[in-house]
C-alpha cells in the first residue's frame, strides 16, 4: 500500500527526444506527488510536483501527466538534452497524514548528444 | 533558498567505529529527515524529528540512532559501524503542516550527501 513503482530502471534517449518516465501508486491518500532530479555527486532536488486535483502540470519542458483513477503518473521531458542526464524519482505523500515522502526506486536517463 | 548542510561529503571509517553524521538546515522547518541511498534501492527512510528532541523510526532504522537537540541540527549516529552500512547518506529537512498546502513546492529538501565507506 506504501509503495511507489517507477520504470523504466534506466533510459537512453537522444538529443531532443521525449523522455518518459511512469510511476504507480497503491494508496488512494496519497495528495502530493513530486519528482525529483539528481545529479552525480549531489542530493536530490525538487523539479516539479503536482496535487490530484489537475490532470496535468507544465513547467518548461517537463510536465508531469496524473491520471487518478489509474493512481498512476509520469513524467515527460521535452526536446531532451545531454543536461537533463541524471537519476529521477518520483515520489507521493498523504499530506493530510504524514510528512513522509514514499519514494520510487529511481530512473538513471542518459541523454545523448 | 532553503540550504541543508552537511558536515562531510567523504568519510571512512574502520569496523566497530562509532560514526557521527550531521545535519544542519537553515530555513527553521520542523521536519528532519535520515535516508540512505543504494544503487537499486533508491531512498530509504532510517529515521525522521518532527521536533526538537522528537523523533521517529523509518523504514530501515536497525543500527541507527539519531539525535535532535536543536531545531536546526539532526544528527544520524552510527553506534558500532559495519561494512553493510557503507552507503551515501542524505538529510532533508521540510516544514511542517503541509496537510492542506496548496503550495507545491513545501516539500523536502535534501542536503549533498555524505558517502561513508566502513571498511
Amino acid at each position: 500500500q506504501q509503495q511507489v513503482k517507477q520504470s523504466p530502471q534506466s533510459l537512453i534517449v537522444q538529443k531532443g527526444g521525449i523522455s518518459i518516465i511512469n510511476c504507480a501508486y497503491e494508496n488512494t491518500a496519497f495528495d502530493y506527488f513530486p519528482w525529483y532530479q539528481q545529479f552525480p555527486g549531489k542530493g536530490p532536488a525538487l523539479l516539479i510536483a503536482i496535487r490530484p486535483d489537475v490532470s496535468e502540470k507544465k513547467e518548461g519542458r517537463f510536465t508531469i501527466s496524473f491520471n487518478k483513477s489509474a493512481k498512476q503518473f509520469s513524467l515527460h521531458i521535452m526536446d531532451s538534452q545531454p543536461g537533463d542526464s541524471a537519476t529521477y524519482f518520483c515520489a507521493a505523500s498523504n499530506q493530510g497524514g504524514s510528512e513522509k515522502l514514499v519514494f520510487g526506486k529511481g530512473t538513471k536517463l542518459t541523454v545523448n548528444p | 533558498d532553503v540550504k541543508v548542510t552537511q558536515s562531510s561529503r567523504y568519510l571512512v571509517k574502520r569496523t566497530g567505529e562509532k560514526v557521527f553524521l550531521e545535519c544542519v538546515q537553515d530555513m527553521d522547518h520542523e521536519n528532519m529527515f535520515w535516508y540512505r541511498q543504494d544503487p537499486g534501492l533508491g531512498l530509504r527512510l532510517i529515521y525522521f524529528s518532527y521536533d526538537v528532541k522528537m523523533k521517529e523510526k523509518g523504514d530501515i532504522p536497525e543500527g541507527y540512532s539519531v539525535s535532535r537537540e536543536k531545531k536546526e541540527r539532526f544528527s544520524l549516529i552510527l553506534e558500532s559501524a559495519s561494512t553493510n552500512q557503507t552507503s551515501m547518506y542524505l538529510c532533508a529537512s521540510s516544514p511542517w503542516g503541509l496537510a492542506g498546502t496548496t503550495s507545491s513546492t513545501d516539500t523536502q529538501y535534501f542536503g549533498p550527501g555524505t558517502r561513508l565507506t566502513v571498511l
